[in-house]
């Protein structure tokens, strides 16, 4: 089965520092999600992306938060100044189309670490 | 906004038990899919309903998506130790494209 690639696997930063998670979708998959996971909680939706541009975004994702497809092949999810509380595992997700019955395809994550 | 919820949240379980997890949505939905997360792995997909009143089976898991559209459940026949992970339940938000997930079910299971 076809897969999303991530990585790092896992990310360790300091406070305020700046990290760049990226993912590989899957090659004919047009739609690109980015989801966290604080240990032992549910899965959080973060970020939609389509055709070039953000399609929705959560509460979750303010202004530290960006996403860019900057080579049409890797998917980044960028946090600008990293708070301990953004210590989680970050997931990507990609679909084929954005009919609401597709399912997604998970990236094995990025486990994010703030010191 | 949207709220997918699921019950319980833990579940402990004898090999050879049955298990089942509950879940239900604030809003009727189009469909409802099902994801397995093992412990430390990613979501996986397992299955999708969208019918009122559908049932689908895989070996010894059952999936029922309610009449109204709002609930849903999975439940497992006699389970084994490869059943261990987290089952989230998940609908589609309001825009459509993105995933919103219950809290899932750990399920454990002793040997």
């Amino acid at each position: 089965e076809p897969e999303v690639t991530q990585t790092p696997s896992h990310q360790v930063t300091q406070m305020g520092q700046e990290v760049i998670l990226r993912c590989v979708p899957i090659s004919n998959h047009l739609y690109f999600y980015w989801y966290r996971q604080i240990l032992g909680q549910k899965v959080e939706f973060l970020v939609s992306f389509y055709n070039n541009e953000i399609s929705e975004k959560s509460e979750i994702f303010d202004d530290q938060f960006s996403v860019e497809r900057p080579d049409g092949s890797n998917f980044t999810l960028k946090i600008r100044s990293t708070k301990l509380e953004d210590s989680a595992m970050y997931f990507c997700a990609t679909a084929g189309t954005l009919a609401t019955n597709e399912k997604l395809f998970f990236g094995s994550g990025t486990q994010l670490s703030v010191l | 906004g949207q709220q997918v919820m699921q019950i319980p949240q833990y579940q402990h379980v004898q090999e050879g038990e049955d298990f089942t997890t509950y879940c239900n949505s604030s809003t009727t939905l189009s469909n409802i899919q099902w994801y397995k997360q093992r412990p430390g792995g990613h979501p996986v997909f397992l299955i999708q309903l969208v019918k009122s009143g559908e049932v689908k089976k895989q070996k010894r898991l059952t999936f029922q998506f309610g009449e109204a559209k709002k609930n849903s459940s999975l439940h497992i026949t006699a389970t084994q130790t490869t059943d261990v992970g987290t089952y989230f339940c998940a609908g589609p938000g309001n825009q459509g494209g993105k995933l919103i997930f219950g809290q899932g079910t750990e399920l454990s299971v002793k040997p």
